[in-house]
């Protein structure tokens, strides 16, 4: 069966220092994976998402970056973080009749 | 701008009752739909996936798909205390992203 992995579970980190937060999935190949973040008591923003190796759509201008070594690894990254950046940042992959999410990582910036 | 629709809530049922939830999406093209149930702090859970227009069930949850109407929705059946939490209805054209509607808070009143 599918996992996703997702660490760490909680971070904080002063205003600009450097993130990188990792995804890796097990059980599939090629999925479509993504980054979203959440707000408290807000919804889901989609941050990043890729269909393959190499192939990263930003959906919104930002602080933040993200890269896909392999297949199944997905990598969110700031250079500098901003007090704006904190928040529930959650991973997820989806195949053609499935989507999951990692367990998430709550960060605060400080 | 592809666009999910929620009643933001909260949505008061007591034990016992059904409780309904709905959602509205813009893209015609939209081919898959998911449940999902957010408890406080938690990341999302998959609760139904539905892809054809009808009625789909799973124990105590009925997911229901109108794509002419461009609504779907979410029926609980039997609502337990334990089911309050946030319900988030995600759409998706396939290899597109999953868009995420702000979600309904569902409070089960014992």
């Amino acid at each position: 069966s599918q996992t996703i992995h997702q660490w760490p579970a909680t971070l904080v980190q002063p205003v600009g220092s450097p993130l990188s937060l990792e995804c890796t999935v097990e059980g599939t190949s090629n999925p479509n994976l993504y980054w979203y973040r959440q707000a408290a008591g807000r919804g889901l923003q989609l941050l990043f998402y890729s269909v393959g190796i190499g192939q990263i759509s930003s959906e919104v201008p930002q602080n933040l970056s993200a890269s896909r070594p392999q297949d199944r690894q997905f990598i969110l990254s700031s250079k500098k973080l901003l007090l704006s950046d904190s928040g529930f940042y959650l991973c997820a992959w989806s195949g053609a009749t499935e989507a999951f999410f990692g367990q998430g990582t709550r960060l605060t910036v400080v | 701008q592809k666009e999910v629709e929620q009643n933001s809530g909260p949505l008061s049922v007591p034990e016992g009752a059904i409780a309904s939830l709905n959602c509205t999406y813009s893209d015609r093209g939209s081919q898959s739909f998911f449940w999902y149930r957010q408890y406080s702090g938690k990341s999302p859970e998959l609760i139904m996936f539905i892809y054809s227009n009808g009625d789909k069930e799973d124990g105590r949850f009925t997911a229901q798909l109108n794509k002419a109407s461009q609504y779907v929705s979410l029926l609980i059946r039997d609502s337990q205390p334990s089911d309050s939490a946030t319900y988030l209805c995600a759409v998706t054209s396939g290899n597109t992203p999953l868009v995420f509607g702000k979600g309904t808070r569902l409070s089960v009143i014992a």
